[in-house]
């Protein structure tokens, strides 16, 4: 089941914050996200293990509420460096293979400027 | 310096040929990962390597084979059975599977069927 991601796309300003949500119809373990420019690879931005957990990565951190199955990316005084498409992973059980693996929103796309 | 190649990275097709895609890694890594994008559908899961000489199918495997003889290789072949094969693909790694390790990808590999 892929995670749901809101919203699709969204313009700012230099400065100005955004939040990006990513939630899930089943329970989850872990939230991954990550970042990918135009034409280019997708870039590890943080993990969150925990319920509740928030962690931090320069202005953009993220929060994990493991009861609402959702995580919130936020991005504080964004800056032009910032856009981009933002994906978050969600793990999926795969029958028979014994392991989680991500799953992928369909992503948000951020373009800042200036 | 470690990380992932992948090549080539524009690849033209004619209908009804089979292609290989190539992807290396030098970080040791246990796990590898195939994944699809096509514009606003995020990335989507096509094998998975949890290790040497094993595989898995993800959620979209059907016209798509792997191998994984070594550590470091993980080629994708895209066969004349899959329908729609244009689109941009990604390999990914991390040290071990599952859901709570970081992924890097590669560069990627664009793929235009003519």
């Amino acid at each position: 089941q892929q995670p749901v991601q809101s919203p699709q796309a969204v313009i700012l300003r230099e400065g100005e914050d955004a939040v990006i949500n990513c939630s899930s119809s089943k329970a989850l373990y872990s939230v991954h996200w990550y970042r990918q420019k135009h034409g280019e690879a997708p870039v590890f931005l943080m993990i969150l293990l925990k319920g509740g957990e928030q962690k931090g990565h320069d202005k953009i951190s993220a929060s994990f509420n493991e009861k609402k199955q959702q995580s919130s990316l936020y991005l504080t005084a964004s800056q032009l460096s910032y856009s981009g498409t933002y994906f978050c992973g969600t793990p999926q059980d795969r029958p028979g293979a014994g392991s989680y693996q991500l799953t992928f929103g369909k992503g948000t796309k951020l373009s800042v400027i200036p | 310096d470690g990380g992932i190649t992948q090549s080539p990275k524009y690849l033209f097709r004619k209908e009804g040929q089979n292609v290989t895609l190539s992807c290396e890694q030098n970080l040791n890594h246990d796990a590898m990962y195939w994944y699809r994008q096509d514009p606003g559908q995020g990335l989507r899961l096509i094998y998975y390597s949890q290790i040497v000489n094993d595989f898995q199918k993800g959620d979209i495997a059907e016209g798509y084979s792997v191998s994984r003889e070594k550590k470091e290789s993980f080629p994708l072949t895209v066969t004349s059975a899959q329908k729609n094969p244009t689109a941009f693909y990604l390999c990914a790694s991390s040290s071990t599977a599952g859901s709570y390790n970081e992924q890097f990808f590669g560069p990627g590999t664009r793929l235009t069927v003519l």
